[in-house]
């Protein structure tokens, strides 16, 4: 199981902080998507910290002991969205976290 | 440009069976692992099944383990999730998306999605 915040509130500009939790998550890799409404889900970090091509350098991710957490640096409104930790679990199935909405005020 | 696109989805009796359909292109499809992804509206993404490129080996969740079954056809890029005995729980969207270049399954490209309804 992977335990999100339901919500996180930010002002543009500032740092925005989502976290996954799970039992010792650290040993696993994390992988985090951003869904806006409407729209299909898209691949913002791999393996806890990768960034895929096109992705801005703003999106930074850390995965140690039972936290993981994805940073989204100088928020802009255009980050608003859903945003979802995954991770492939030691039963080798597909796992994700309940999702967290980032609202920007 | 990587592209994926679902079809096959509809209104669908309890009871009754489904076959969604994904066509790939702008990669090489059978080099890479596969994975069907549902959301029910309103809800979380759920993780379904994942095949790999060979087709060889399958992973199912256990809520669709036994009524759910995943194919693809690397002859033809196409991508398969066979749904049989469908509940109302099983409605949803359903994406299939790309494995990733990652070193455990991440879902790098995902389709438009092709919403399932199943309803008496």
């Amino acid at each position: 199981v992977l335990t999100q915040p339901p919500s996180v509130s930010v002002a543009p500009g500032q740092t925005a902080t989502i976290s996954c939790g799970g039992s010792n998550i650290g040993s696993e890799g994390v992988h985090w998507y951003q869904q806006k409404p409407g729209q299909a889900p898209v691949l913002v970090l791999y393996d806890d910290s990768d960034r895929p091509s096109g992705i801005p350098e703003r999106f930074s991710g850390s995965n140690s002991g039972n936290t993981a957490t994805l940073t989204i640096s100088r928020v802009e409104a255009g980050d608003e969205a859903d945003y979802y930790c995954q991770v492939w679990d030691i039963t080798e199935e597909g796992v994700f976290g309940g999702g967290t909405k980032l609202t920007v005020l | 440009e990587v592209h994926l696109l679902e079809s096959g989805g509809g209104l669908v009796q309890p009871g009754e069976s489904r076959r969604l359909s994904c066509t790939a292109s702008g990669f090489i499809f059978s080099a890479y692992a596969m994975t069907w992804v549902r959301q029910a509206p309103g809800q979380g993404l759920e993780w379904v099944s994942t095949i790999t490129g060979s087709g060889g080996s399958t992973y199912f969740a256990d809520p669709v383990q036994g009524r759910f079954n995943i194919s693809r056809d690397n002859s033809k890029n196409t991508l398969y999730l066979q749904m049989s005995s469908l509940k109302a729980e099983d409605t949803a969207m359903y994406y299939c998306a790309k494995n990733g270049p990652s070193v455990t399954p991440s879902f790098d490209f995902w389709g438009l999605g092709v919403l399932v309804t199943v309803s008496s």
